[in-house]
């Protein structure tokens, strides 16, 4: 199985240009998050989804959208890249959980932004 | 909104022990989760903890107190591949907030 797939693994903007990666999974999970990670820090929530047609706000939404048209499918787009966007981009999926149980997140390898 | 406070780097010499500690201030918790990131490839899920006490799996073990927002990750016989990022992450309403990591470097 190839778990959770993104692509482009690296890409590099103009400002203003606009993108969007891809991410998809093979393991029928309910849900599935992006999150960006800056250098020496941590994961950061930018949007996520609880199951397919459906989308929420993460911490930092700001200047993303995404959609979830399919359950194996979850797009990230940048309709006017900043520099500020610059960063390393991971893409992950888990199955519903319960209540007590664990929210096991497989991540995807991470897609390399650059915005000049 | 959600904040989880560790360390920022831990250096330890291989065979030994460390562990790693994790704060959180959160509303809506179901648990505290542990990953870890090799040189900026994928996070890996390690372990779980939703109730107060000890979760072991091999080497690695984690503990939560529920009543004191804290929880710390244990790694025992430490090696060289240890050598990595870990991050606490608290498990809310169908989503997981992260820590900034806590760099580990394992020396011979």
């Amino acid at each position: 199985n190839a778990g959770v797939t993104q692509t482009p693994k690296f890409r590099v903007l103009k400002t203003g240009q606009s993108m969007t990666l891809l991410c998809a999974q093979d393991m029928n999970h309910e849900y599935m998050y992006w999150y960006r990670q800056d250098p020496g820090m941590g994961l950061r929530l930018i949007h996520y989804s609880v199951g397919e047609g459906t989308t929420a706000k993460g911490e930092v939404p700001d200047g993303y959208n995404v959609s979830r048209l399919k359950k194996q499918n979850f797009l990230l787009g940048l309709e006017s890249a900043a520099p500020s966007q610059t960063s390393v981009y991971f893409c992950a999926s888990s199955y519903r959980h319960s209540i007590s149980g664990a929210n096991v997140l497989t991540f995807g390898a991470g897609s390399r932004l650059t915005v000049l | 909104g959600q904040s989880l406070e560790q360390p920022s780097e831990v250096t330890a010499v291989e065979g030994a022990i460390v562990q790693i500690n994790c704060t959180y201030q959160t509303s809506g918790f179901y648990g505290l989760s542990w990953y870890q990131q090799h040189d900026g490839g994928a996070p890996t899920f390690l372990s779980y903890n939703a109730l107060d006490g000890l979760e072991e799996t091999g080497r690695f073990s984690s503990f939560l107190s529920r009543s004191d927002s804290y929880g710390y990750l244990l790694l025992q016989e430490l090696q060289m591949k240890d050598s990595a990022s870990y991050f606490c992450a608290v498990r809310g309403a169908g989503k997981s907030t992260f820590g900034d990591g806590t760099t580990l470097t394992v020396k011979p």
